[in-house]
């Protein structure tokens, strides 16, 4: 059975503060997935990540993929309030996605 | 943002009714997918299309179909709804190109009664 595994669930952060969210799956996928959502909206893309070793940044999240490992990791930098959010990953083994159960991230003032 | 729309934003049925949602895109992108979104759950792929008449099951497929006759629309049908198919779906829709993204649209909140 495929998964997709994310750690944390839930996170509380105070502004300013640096985490990192897991994303871990279980099959070989070349590419993986960022999304956020915020509540009861639709998802919005932040990142695809294409090869191992993939890098990318935007503004104070910065995602990467290590394909060997089947582990992607969206880096928060200096968290606002703006950014609180649930965040989904997923990846895309033949043509069907799979995401994550997502993490809640709240940033707290 | 890719012009992606579902109609009905919301629909409450009752339990062995059918249930047709519509997913519209104008972007003429070739892949098109239906997904529902459940509490612990995230998003499950019900059906995707990789072209017009080409589709394909996905992870949560049973108790649904689906239709493309047209590029820019794509039909989920819920031929008799039962309640645990009460959920948020979500359409969306992507080209083939490099960049491989993903455009949702706004959800359908369907509630079987």
């Amino acid at each position: 059975e495929l998964k997709v595994e994310q750690n944390p669930l839930f996170l509380s952060m105070q502004e300013g503060k640096n985490y990192t969210i897991y994303c871990n799956y279980s099959t070989t996928s070349d590419r993986l997935y960022w999304y956020r959502q915020d509540p009861g909206k639709s998802l919005e893309s932040l990142f695809v990540l294409l090869s191992n070793g993939a890098v990318k940044q935007e503004g104070r999240l910065m995602a990467s993929l290590d394909t060997k490992a089947r582990l992607s990791t969206l880096h928060i930098t200096a968290a606002v309030h703006d950014l609180s959010a649930t965040y989904f990953c997923a990846v895309e083994p033949g043509n069907q996605f799979y995401f994550g159960t997502g993490t809640s991230l709240t940033v707290i003032p | 943002d890719a012009g992606i729309t579902q109609s009905p934003r919301h629909k409450v049925t009752e339990t062995g009714t059918p249930v047709t949602l519509r997913c519209h895109q104008t972007e003429n992108h070739r892949y098109m997918y239906w997904y529902r979104q459940d509490p612990g759950h995230g998003l499950r792929l019900i059906h995707y299309s990789y072209g017009v008449k080409d589709t394909d099951k996905g992870e949560v497929s049973d108790g649904y179909s689906v239709s493309r006759s047209k590029t820019e629309d794509f039909l989920l049908t819920l031929e008799s709804a039962t309640s645990s198919q009460t959920s948020v779906y979500f359409c969306a829709s992507g080209s083939s190109d490099l960049s491989y993204e993903q455009y949702f649209g706004p959800g359908t909140r369907l509630t079987v009664t």
